[in-house]
Order: C-alpha cells, then sequence, then structure tokens
C-alpha cells in the first residue's frame, strides 16, 4: 500500500471548512483513498473514501487531484466535536484487508 | 445495530498472568480485526480474519499473543504470559463485502495495563 504524508497538526475556527490535506504521490491505480478518524478515547471512524473522482457525503467532502497524488478533506463546517485526528489511507480496494494507520493529522476545533 | 463490542473495556493485570480480550462483530460482517494503540507506534494491526479464518497474522508480536474465532459471531484475542510492554489500548474492528466498500467499524477499545 502506497504511503501518505498528513501534516502533524492543524487548527480551524468553528464553523469555518477545515481542509485536511495528504500527499499520496506513490499510489497506484487500483488504490483507493481512504479517511477515518479518531476522537480522543474512542475507536477510529470511517468517514469516506474515493479513486478519482471527487467523493461527498454527509460528514465531509473528499477532494482527489486529477493525478492522483494528493488529496483533501474537507469539513464544511467544523464544530469542537470535529476534534480529532484525521488518518489520510492508501490502499487496495474496493476489497476487505488490513489498514495501515500512519500519524494522522490532529485537528483542534477552536471556538 | 449495537456496532462492535469488546470487553472488557478496562483490565489490570499483574506480569505474568494470562489475558483474554473479547469481541463481538457487528451482525453479517465477514471481516473482523484485532489492532493495538501505543503512543509510541500508533495504531497496529495485529491480524485478521475472514469467514472465521486467519488471513493475515504478521503483526502478532510473538508467540504469547494468539487470536480464535470460532464463530461468525465472537473472537478472543489472548495474552499469556502478559508483561507490561502488552500494555496498549486494543481495539477490535469489524467490516462486510456485502458494502462494496469494506470500510470497518470500530469497537470502543479493551484498555489493557500490566504492572
Amino acid at each position: 500500500d502506497a504511503k501518505t504524508t498528513q501534516p502533524t497538526s492543524m487548527d480551524c475556527a468553528e464553523g469555518r471548512a477545515a481542509n485536511l490535506p495528504c500527499n499520496h504521490s506513490t499510489i497506484s491505480g487500483n488504490e483507493y483513498v481512504y479517511w477515518y478518524r479518531q476522537i480522543h478515547s474512542q475507536g477510529p471512524q470511517y468517514i469516506i473514501h474515493g479513486l478519482k473522482n471527487n467523493e461527498t457525503n454527509e460528514m465531509a467532502s473528499l477532494i482527489i487531484t486529477e493525478d492522483r497524488k494528493s488529496s483533501t478533506l474537507i469539513l464544511p463546517h467544523a464544530t469542537l466535536r470535529d476534534t480529532a485526528v484525521y488518518y489520510c489511507i492508501v490502499r487496495v480496494g474496493n476489497q476487505g484487508g488490513k489498514l495501515i494507520f500512519g500519524q494522522g493529522t490532529e485537528l483542534s476545533v477552536k471556538p | 445495530d449495537a456496532g462492535v463490542i469488546q470487553s472488557p473495556r478496562h483490565e489490570v493485570t499483574e506480569m505474568g498472568q494470562e489475558v483474554t480480550l473479547r469481541c463481538k462483530p457487528i451482525s453479517g460482517h465477514d471481516y473482523l480485526f484485532w489492532y493495538r494503540q501505543t503512543m509510541m507506534r500508533g495504531l497496529e494491526l495485529l491480524i485478521y480474519f475472514n469467514n472465521n479464518v486467519p488471513i493475515d497474522d504478521s503483526g502478532m508480536p510473538e508467540d504469547r499473543f494468539s487470536a480464535k474465532m470460532p464463530n461468525a459471531s465472537f473472537s478472543t484475542l489472548k495474552i499469556q504470559p502478559s508483561e507490561p510492554r502488552d500494555s496498549a489500548v486494543y481495539f477490535c474492528a469489524s467490516s462486510s463485502a456485502r458494502t462494496g466498500s469494506y470500510e470497518q467499524y470500530f469497537g470502543p477499545g479493551t484498555r489493557l495495563t500490566v504492572t
């Protein structure tokens, strides 16, 4: 599975959009980009995933560049409850199998 | 749905004792995963099962760790004998091929402290 690079930490004002970047320059054609988050003291939570098209669900939007070497997770109106560590994971999909978690981005949403 | 259920939520034991962690996956899910999280190593996969069969146990630290899945609704992770370095939060997760996206659903974790 391709490696990913994310900033260690980010701040965002409550009510504003949070844009979390992820670089995955060695991604292969059959690899998907998955995003999970982990709120303090809880298990990780699936957010969204995509292959090459932009995706949106009730939690977030995922923007993948045309060359697929990077992506951005967008939380359109961040709330205090969105404070968490966000993990960008690239893996062959869609199939079962393990997730390889990096260090993620610690997002702090501030009032 | 109740989600993934893990027990106990907290376990404190002395070095050398046997520890058994339990997991009930979401009904109908055919994949089950055991992860461990520490400050030093982050989240790492220990083992995963597909249809109750172990597929990849390359993350299991050593022979002191063993995992079983006797049926589709129950799995155990056993540590015998336990050591202080096993102190961590252990997460169980499950997923389903039917969703097509294989997103994993995690339980609340078991916080293990070995003294």
